[in-house]
């Protein structure tokens, strides 16, 4: 079965810092570009960062520029995201997703159930 | 930045009615709009890619069109699974740009 596991969210003072991780089993990550989004409560999804199959490439959103850094260890077939300096604002439920490429495909096509990350004092 | 503007923001609708979900971009993205499902508390789910292409395993009652800037999602027969929270997500440029969200709700 083609799974995404998040883990590592929980509650961080504001000015903090918070790694999540995704394990990912049924695939091989290393095929694809993987992803990061999130919802804050009462919003929308946001996008957050997406990084190549070889990590030699990495887009961010604005919000989360010079902040948060997204990484991938092909060989442990795993993705994660570290957020520095955590604002209120960045309170959400972050989502690690498969990005599709390619076959006319170009979207998130595999989610992980999420996890919950709260910046708060 | 490539804005999505998605109309309406809530509809309440019946089991087996016809309902059209409507997403603007603020400049062409060719074909590149995806449309995501989500209920409360899971994750998002995919369900038509590069405007007009159902992923596997989404009902056929699903169906998406339009290119450039105008885009629609329709589902032709509501049925009771379907009342969620619908997106548009354009993949045509960084940064990767949702809609607001629709509301689907039980009338």
């Amino acid at each position: 079965e083609v799974q995404l596991v998040e883990s590592g969210g929980g509650l961080v003072q504001p000015g903090g810092s918070l790694r999540l991780s995704c394990a990912a089993s049924g695939f091989i990550i290393s095929s694809y570009w993987m992803s990061w989004v999130r919802r804050a409560p009462g919003k929308g999804l946001e996008w957050v960062a997406n990084i190549k199959k070889d990590g030699s490439e990495k887009h961010y959103a604005d919000s989360v520029k010079g902040r948060f850094t997204v990484s991938r260890d092909n060989a442990k077939n795993s993705l994660d995201l570290q957020m520095n300096s955590l604002r209120v604002e960045d309170t959400a439920v972050y989502y690690c997703a498969r990005y599709c490429t390619g076959g006319g495909c170009d979207a998130f096509d595999i989610w992980g159930q999420g996890t919950m990350v709260t910046a708060s004092s | 930045d490539i804005q999505m503007t998605q109309t309406p923001s809530s509809v309440s609708a019946s089991v087996g009615d016809r309902v059209t979900i409507t997403c603007r971009a603020s400049q062409g993205i060719s074909s590149w709009l995806n449309w995501y499902q989500q209920k409360p508390g899971k994750a998002p789910k995919l369900l038509i890619y590069t405007a007009s292409n159902l992923q596997s395993g989404v009902p056929s009652r699903f169906s998406g069109s339009g290119s450039g800037t105008d885009f629609t999602l329709t589902i032709s027969s509501l049925q009771p699974e379907d009342f969620a929270a619908y997106y548009c997500q354009q993949s045509n440029s960084y940064p990767i740009t949702f809609g607001q969200g629709t509301r689907l709700e039980i009338k």
